[in-house]
């Protein structure tokens, strides 16, 4: 079984400041890691994904994850803020037996700040 | 590329009642699954249809069915509805016959409420 866990619900950033969000999976089989964003009634956008090769993995926006196998972690950056980048932001694992079925975190909503 | 449409955008639906959900794949898409998502939580995996057929499951009743058209489009069906069915439902396709990891598409979703 799969599972996917977002630390922090919300989260406030200064504008130009770092922005990260942690994600942590368990998976039994290796897994494919995906960040999405959702924009206020809007449906959900990719900003990257990791299936196999290097680790980190750039995305739209400015945004990058590194997966950390053995840290079961696949947290997601960017160096500087813009407003732009309040949405609310999900975490979601797949698996090669999966067909493509996507297990979401919670979310983390980002409030950027002037 | 129009992407996945879904329709209708809105919807209000009485406690007891049926409703019929729309989803079009993006082009060249093969595969849709069905998500919900109940206000402040992450989207959660209704079913995934595949050649006409529903090829997973999640953790829902039968009061929730599905179905795949030729043309790959999609409908999702809930029967008598309660209060907590009210959600965004989303429609996602992918190409599983491609690379495996392939992008998922989402629609904009149906806002469901039930009263």
């Amino acid at each position: 079984a799969q599972s996917v866990t977002q630390l922090g619900s919300h989260v406030s950033v200064s504008e130009g400041a770092l922005v990260l969000l942690r994600c942590n999976y368990s998976s039994s089989v290796p897994p494919y890691l995906f960040w999405y964003v959702q924009y206020p009634n809007q449906g959900l956008q990719l900003l990257l994904k990791y299936t196999t090769g290097a680790t980190l993995v750039k995305g739209i926006n400015g945004f990058e994850a590194e997966f950390k196998k053995s840290e079961t972690s696949f947290h997601l950056t960017k160096p500087s803020a813009h407003m732009s980048d309040a949405a609310e932001y999900f975490c979601a694992v797949s698996d090669s037996d999966s067909w493509g079925k996507l297990q979401f975190g919670a979310g983390t909503q980002v409030v950027v700040t002037p | 590329d129009a992407g996945v449409t879904q329709s209708p955008t809105h919807l209000i639906k009485t406690r007891g009642q049926q409703v019929t959900l729309r989803c079009s794949p993006k082009s060249g898409h093969d595969t849709v699954s069905w998500y919900q998502q109940a206000l402040g939580q992450g989207p959660q995996f209704i079913f995934q249809y595949y050649e006409e057929e529903e090829r997973q499951r999640g953790n829902f009743p039968d009061r929730f069915s599905g179905h795949q058209f030729p043309n790959y489009s999609s409908e999702l069906n809930v029967n008598a509805l309660l209060l907590g069915d009210s959600a965004l439902y989303l429609c996602a396709s992918s190409l599983v016959s491609g690379a495996m990891g392939t992008e998922a598409f989402f629609g904009q979703g149906t806002r469901l409420t039930v009263v």
